[in-house]
């Protein structure tokens, strides 16, 4: 199975801040990789697909970029809302991989 | 609207079954592959298991290989997710995901259903 290695596991920004969060694959998976946000007690939303793919409603701020084993999420100008845990989610083949998960929170 | 729901959680002894359905609605579910995505309290994401559109392919997490089984029913709009020889470790919240048409995102996520296996 490949591994997805997700870093930071945490970080602490304030609104307005730029914020990066990066997987890497253990093995080239082109451009196959999803960015999703999570809330607490709430279900996965799909932020990002096929690396840099904004899901229809997903404000612009949020970007992806990437191939092959390096991917990168980027926020521009954090909001409240934007406070979540992030994951990565490796779509090139089964089984799937999920990254260990980023919490983004309020500095 | 695209909706999952899933249900069939609940409280299960170590060793004992449980099966979990999640019913779809707003799409033509017998286009899509589905999956269930699963969360430890506190913990991340997991995949489990995938189907796919005329259930001609499934996959399974090693985890749960040989004790969990996925089916669906395309004439009900259901997926199923048959659970034996259940762990502690397999408490989680267990998500139904749809797979995007043409892609392999997971588009579309139920509210999850709460396992808790424990004596």
């Amino acid at each position: 199975a490949i591994q997805m290695t997700q870093s930071p596991s945490s970080l602490s920004a304030s609104v307005g801040d730029r914020v990066t969060i990066t997987c890497r694959a253990s093995q080239g998976i082109r451009n196959d990789l999803g960015w999703y946000q999570q809330k607490p007690g709430k279900a996965p939303k799909l932020l990002i697909s096929a690396t840099s793919s904004l899901q229809s409603g997903v404000p612009s701020r949020f970007s992806g970029s990437g191939s092959g084993t390096d991917f990168t999420l980027t926020i521009n100008s954090l909001q409240p809302e934007d406070f979540a845990t992030y994951y990565c989610l490796e779509e090139y083949n089964y089984p799937r991989t999920f990254g260990q998960g980023t919490k983004v929170e309020i500095k | 609207e695209v909706q999952l729901v899933e249900s069939g959680g609940g409280l299960v002894k170590p060793g004992g079954s449980l099966r979990l359905s999640c019913a779809v609605s707003g799409f033509t579910f017998s286009s899509c592959g589905m999956n269930w995505v699963r969360q430890a309290p506190g913990k991340g994401l997991e995949w489990v298991s995938y189907i796919s559109s005329g259930s001609s392919y499934i996959y399974y997490a090693d985890s749960v290989k040989g004790r969990f089984t996925i089916s669906r029913d395309n004439a009900k709009n259901s997926l199923y997710l048959q659970m034996n020889s259940l762990r502690a470790e397999d408490t989680a919240v267990y998500y139904c995901a749809r797979e995007d048409f043409g892609g392999n995102s997971f588009d579309y996520w139920g509210q999850g259903t709460l396992v808790t296996v424990s004596s």
